[in-house]
Protein backbone atom coordinates (compact mmCIF):
# COMPACT_ATOMS: atom_id res chain seq x y z
CA UNK A 1 0.00 0.00 0.00
CA UNK A 2 1.14 3.41 -0.17
CA UNK A 3 3.65 4.71 2.39
CA UNK A 4 3.79 8.50 3.06
CA UNK A 5 6.85 10.48 4.65
CA UNK A 6 6.94 13.92 5.87
CA UNK A 7 9.51 15.96 6.93
CA UNK A 8 10.55 17.89 9.31
CA UNK A 9 7.83 17.29 12.05
CA UNK A 10 8.48 20.59 13.84
CA UNK A 11 9.40 23.28 11.85
CA UNK A 12 10.01 27.11 14.00
CA UNK A 13 10.28 30.35 12.11
CA UNK A 14 10.11 33.73 12.32
CA UNK A 15 7.28 35.73 11.31
CA UNK A 16 7.76 36.88 7.79
CA UNK A 17 10.16 33.93 6.79
CA UNK A 18 9.30 31.01 4.60
CA UNK A 19 8.03 27.73 5.81
CA UNK A 20 8.99 25.03 3.67
CA UNK A 21 7.66 20.98 3.95
CA UNK A 22 8.21 17.59 2.16
CA UNK A 23 6.54 14.80 1.56
CA UNK A 24 7.51 11.45 -0.37
CA UNK A 25 4.83 8.72 -1.40
CA UNK A 26 5.81 5.29 -2.39
CA UNK A 27 2.74 4.43 -4.95
CA UNK A 28 3.25 5.84 -8.10
CA UNK A 29 -0.05 5.05 -8.98
CA UNK A 30 -1.02 8.01 -6.46
CA UNK A 31 -2.38 10.98 -8.60
CA UNK A 32 -3.65 13.73 -6.18
CA UNK A 33 -2.24 15.01 -3.37
CA UNK A 34 -4.41 17.31 -1.03
CA UNK A 35 -2.62 19.02 1.87
CA UNK A 36 -4.46 19.79 5.11
CA UNK A 37 -3.95 21.89 8.20
CA UNK A 38 -5.07 21.00 11.42
CA UNK A 39 -5.61 23.74 14.42
CA UNK A 40 -5.76 22.48 17.56
CA UNK A 41 -9.32 20.50 18.67
CA UNK A 42 -10.20 20.71 15.04
CA UNK A 43 -10.56 18.42 12.59
CA UNK A 44 -7.65 18.35 8.99
CA UNK A 45 -8.97 21.18 6.78
CA UNK A 46 -7.68 21.40 3.13
CA UNK A 47 -5.74 24.17 2.24
CA UNK A 48 -4.02 23.23 -1.08
CA UNK A 49 -4.31 20.02 -3.53
CA UNK A 50 -2.33 19.05 -6.50
CA UNK A 51 -3.00 16.59 -9.38
CA UNK A 52 -0.16 14.26 -10.99
CA UNK A 53 -0.84 16.82 -14.21
CA UNK A 54 0.18 19.67 -12.99
CA UNK A 55 4.23 20.26 -11.40
CA UNK A 56 3.09 23.64 -9.45
CA UNK A 57 -0.10 25.66 -8.10
CA UNK A 58 -0.02 28.75 -6.10
CA UNK A 59 -2.75 30.18 -4.01
CA UNK A 60 -1.82 33.85 -2.39
CA UNK A 61 1.26 32.66 0.19
CA UNK A 62 0.51 29.08 -0.28
CA UNK A 63 2.27 26.87 -3.11
CA UNK A 64 2.48 23.36 -3.48
CA UNK A 65 5.23 21.35 -5.94
CA UNK A 66 5.17 17.98 -6.87
CA UNK A 67 8.04 16.03 -8.74
CA UNK A 68 6.26 13.05 -10.20
CA UNK A 69 9.70 11.56 -11.16
CA UNK A 70 10.91 11.45 -7.89
CA UNK A 71 7.90 10.80 -5.67
CA UNK A 72 8.17 13.70 -3.88
CA UNK A 73 5.80 17.01 -3.23
CA UNK A 74 6.42 19.84 -0.87
CA UNK A 75 4.11 22.79 0.49
CA UNK A 76 5.95 25.56 0.97
CA UNK A 77 4.43 29.02 2.90
CA UNK A 78 5.74 33.01 2.10
CA UNK A 79 5.22 35.31 4.74
CA UNK A 80 4.24 33.74 7.48
CA UNK A 81 1.71 34.75 9.92
CA UNK A 82 1.36 33.66 14.19
CA UNK A 83 -2.15 32.27 12.66
CA UNK A 84 -0.58 29.87 10.19
CA UNK A 85 0.30 27.84 13.52
CA UNK A 86 -1.30 24.67 13.13
CA UNK A 87 -0.09 20.94 12.60
CA UNK A 88 0.31 20.30 8.88
CA UNK A 89 -0.63 16.68 7.01
CA UNK A 90 0.43 15.72 2.92
CA UNK A 91 -1.99 13.19 1.66
CA UNK A 92 -1.56 10.98 -1.07
CA UNK A 93 -4.47 9.42 -3.14
CA UNK A 94 -4.80 6.95 -5.89
CA UNK A 95 -8.39 8.49 -7.93
CA UNK A 96 -8.63 5.27 -10.31
CA UNK A 97 -10.04 2.93 -7.55
CA UNK A 98 -9.51 3.64 -3.98
CA UNK A 99 -11.07 5.90 -2.08
CA UNK A 100 -8.52 6.40 1.27
CA UNK A 101 -6.22 9.20 1.52
CA UNK A 102 -3.14 7.99 2.86
CA UNK A 103 -1.92 10.69 5.09
CA UNK A 104 1.41 11.93 6.38
CA UNK A 105 3.04 11.84 9.73
CA UNK A 106 2.25 15.62 10.05
CA UNK A 107 4.44 18.53 11.07
CA UNK A 108 3.83 21.17 13.40
CA UNK A 109 4.41 24.31 12.58
CA UNK A 110 5.38 27.54 14.74
CA UNK A 111 5.47 31.10 13.76
CA UNK A 112 6.76 33.08 16.59
CA UNK A 113 5.91 36.93 16.28
CA UNK B 1 -19.84 27.24 3.76
CA UNK B 2 -21.51 23.96 4.15
CA UNK B 3 -19.87 21.55 6.82
CA UNK B 4 -19.72 18.22 7.83
CA UNK B 5 -21.02 17.98 11.70
CA UNK B 6 -19.98 15.42 13.88
CA UNK B 7 -21.72 14.55 17.07
CA UNK B 8 -20.88 13.98 20.34
CA UNK B 9 -18.09 15.62 20.66
CA UNK B 10 -16.71 14.02 23.34
CA UNK B 11 -17.56 10.29 24.21
CA UNK B 12 -16.44 8.31 27.68
CA UNK B 13 -17.05 4.82 27.56
CA UNK B 14 -16.25 2.24 29.76
CA UNK B 15 -14.00 -0.48 28.07
CA UNK B 16 -16.39 -3.18 26.40
CA UNK B 17 -19.74 -0.83 25.82
CA UNK B 18 -20.91 -0.03 22.44
CA UNK B 19 -20.05 3.22 21.20
CA UNK B 20 -22.36 5.13 18.36
CA UNK B 21 -20.13 7.70 16.50
CA UNK B 22 -22.44 9.84 15.20
CA UNK B 23 -21.73 12.13 11.39
CA UNK B 24 -24.04 14.51 9.36
CA UNK B 25 -22.00 14.82 5.70
CA UNK B 26 -22.36 17.59 3.77
CA UNK B 27 -25.46 17.62 1.46
CA UNK B 28 -24.53 17.13 -1.34
CA UNK B 29 -22.08 14.26 -0.87
CA UNK B 30 -22.21 10.86 -1.50
CA UNK B 31 -19.21 9.53 -0.09
CA UNK B 32 -18.78 9.29 3.38
CA UNK B 33 -15.33 8.38 4.95
CA UNK B 34 -14.50 7.71 8.50
CA UNK B 35 -10.60 8.01 9.50
CA UNK B 36 -9.15 7.87 13.14
CA UNK B 37 -6.16 10.03 14.83
CA UNK B 38 -4.66 8.35 17.95
CA UNK B 39 -3.10 11.31 19.92
CA UNK B 40 -0.11 12.65 18.45
CA UNK B 41 -0.37 10.02 15.59
CA UNK B 42 -1.31 10.79 11.75
CA UNK B 43 -4.86 10.63 10.70
CA UNK B 44 -5.52 6.38 9.83
CA UNK B 45 -8.28 5.90 7.09
CA UNK B 46 -10.92 3.16 8.16
CA UNK B 47 -13.67 3.02 5.97
CA UNK B 48 -15.04 4.04 3.17
CA UNK B 49 -19.07 4.20 2.16
CA UNK B 50 -20.84 4.52 -0.75
CA UNK B 51 -24.45 4.01 -2.05
CA UNK B 52 -25.03 2.38 1.49
CA UNK B 53 -21.91 -0.37 0.91
CA UNK B 54 -18.72 -0.20 2.46
CA UNK B 55 -16.65 0.42 -0.79
CA UNK B 56 -13.15 0.23 1.08
CA UNK B 57 -11.89 -0.60 4.60
CA UNK B 58 -8.63 -0.74 6.45
CA UNK B 59 -7.22 -3.34 8.10
CA UNK B 60 -8.10 -1.74 11.49
CA UNK B 61 -11.77 -1.94 10.60
CA UNK B 62 -12.10 -5.52 12.05
CA UNK B 63 -15.44 -6.94 13.01
CA UNK B 64 -15.80 -4.86 16.16
CA UNK B 65 -16.13 -2.09 13.92
CA UNK B 66 -19.49 -1.28 11.47
CA UNK B 67 -20.58 1.57 9.61
CA UNK B 68 -24.58 2.56 8.68
CA UNK B 69 -26.82 5.20 6.71
CA UNK B 70 -29.58 5.00 8.44
CA UNK B 71 -31.76 7.57 7.12
CA UNK B 72 -30.38 10.69 4.26
CA UNK B 73 -28.79 12.59 6.28
CA UNK B 74 -27.05 10.79 9.05
CA UNK B 75 -23.71 8.28 8.65
CA UNK B 76 -22.51 6.59 11.99
CA UNK B 77 -19.65 4.59 13.26
CA UNK B 78 -20.21 1.67 15.73
CA UNK B 79 -17.47 0.27 18.01
CA UNK B 80 -19.55 -2.89 19.13
CA UNK B 81 -17.62 -4.15 22.14
CA UNK B 82 -14.91 -1.41 22.96
CA UNK B 83 -10.88 -1.52 24.02
CA UNK B 84 -8.23 0.84 25.59
CA UNK B 85 -6.90 0.95 22.35
CA UNK B 86 -9.77 2.76 20.60
CA UNK B 87 -9.36 5.91 22.19
CA UNK B 88 -8.77 8.60 19.88
CA UNK B 89 -10.35 11.09 17.56
CA UNK B 90 -12.61 9.62 15.09
CA UNK B 91 -12.83 12.35 11.75
CA UNK B 92 -16.18 11.75 9.84
CA UNK B 93 -15.03 12.90 6.12
CA UNK B 94 -17.35 13.22 2.93
CA UNK B 95 -17.00 14.51 -0.80
CA UNK B 96 -18.91 15.15 -4.13
CA UNK B 97 -17.42 12.45 -5.44
CA UNK B 98 -14.69 9.54 -5.63
CA UNK B 99 -11.46 10.12 -7.30
CA UNK B 100 -8.88 13.01 -6.89
CA UNK B 101 -12.03 15.17 -5.23
CA UNK B 102 -11.14 16.39 -1.87
CA UNK B 103 -12.65 14.87 1.22
CA UNK B 104 -14.25 17.09 3.63
CA UNK B 105 -13.78 16.39 7.34
CA UNK B 106 -15.81 17.46 10.70
CA UNK B 107 -14.03 18.47 13.50
CA UNK B 108 -13.96 14.76 15.36
CA UNK B 109 -15.02 12.92 17.89
CA UNK B 110 -13.19 12.62 21.04
CA UNK B 111 -13.60 9.16 22.29
CA UNK B 112 -11.96 7.87 25.56
CA UNK B 113 -12.34 4.30 26.83
CA UNK B 114 -12.21 4.02 30.38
Amino acid sequence: GENVEQHPSTLSVQEGDSAVIKCTYSDSASNYFPWYKQELGKGPQLIIDIRSNVGEKKDQRIAVTLNKTAKHFSLHITETQPEDSAVYFCAAHYSGGYQKVTFGTGTKLQVIP
Amino acid sequence: EPEVTQTPSHQVTQMGQEVILRCVPISNHLYFYWYRQILGQKVEFLVSFYNNEISEKSEIFDDQFSVERPDGSNFTLKIRSTKLEDSAMYFCASSVERGAQPQHFGDGTRLSIL
